[in-house]
């Protein structure tokens, strides 16, 4: 079954406690990105990854890093979490966003730092 | 740059009335344009896309959009709401030129259908 997994799905945590949320997908996708989803603000682009060793920030990338040494993982790290972190996350995948093809979501991880 | 907002941060139907979920975008390039849709506790899930192709776009569970490149509309419809629709509804743009195949998404309308 083709999918995109993150673990954990839930986590808390304090600040400054490093952590790291892992993405993993079976599709042979290119292109992986994560987004932090917020209430009345949407979904927003933390950073993205054209292929293996290509990533790039995307709108709100303060506090986080990727890492991306697989084609089939991407990694979210958060060095030092802050409270202002706290969030549903989700990880998406696709060959290419727009050309006949869809971006595949994770089932999120809800992150509440404390 | 590209943006999209949506009309409504939530909208309520009664069961079987016509659901329209309004989306509005801005893209400098020709778009492609999405709509998902999340349940509860669930991740985000594709209903439909338009990329060049027809104007309106079917998609699953009874949803279509239609494309309006002079209004930059995509506003998503269902003819018959069921107490199944209720969810939270994204509508998304891509950049179909850019180095950075994201997706910007709007902030989302919550139906409710009530019985």
């Amino acid at each position: 079954e083709a999918q995109v997994t993150q673990n954990p799905r839930y986590l808390i945590t304090v600040t400054g406690k490093k952590l790291t949320v892992t993405c993993s997908q079976n599709m042979n996708h290119e292109y992986m990105s994560w987004y932090r989803q917020d209430p009345g603000l949407g979904l927003r682009q933390i950073y993205y990854s054209m292929n293996v060793e290509v990533t790039d920030k995307g709108d709100v990338p303060e506090g986080y890093k990727v890492s991306r040494k697989e084609k089939r993982n991407f990694p979210l790290i958060l060095e030092s979490p802050s409270p202002n972190q706290t969030s549903l996350y989700f990880c998406a995948s696709s060959y290419r966003t727009g050309l006949n093809t869809e971006a595949f979501f994770g089932q999120g991880t809800r992150l509440t730092v404390v | 740059a590209q943006s999209v907002t949506q009309l409504g941060s939530h909208v309520s139907v009664s069961e079987g009335a016509l659901v329209l979920l309004r989306c509005n975008y801005s893209s400098s390039v020709p778009p492609y344009l999405f709509w998902y849709v999340q349940y509860p506790n669930q991740g985000l899930q594709l209903l439909l896309k338009y990329t060049s192709a027809a104007t309106l776009v079917k998609g699953i569970n009874g949803f279509e959009a239609e494309f309006k490149k002079s209004e930059t509309s995509f506003h998503l419809t269902k003819p018959s709401a069921h107490m199944s629709d209720a969810a939270e509804y994204f509508c998304a743009v891509s950049d179909s030129g850019g180095s950075n195949y994201k997706l910007t998404f709007g902030k989302g309308t919550l139906l409710t259908v009530n019985p």
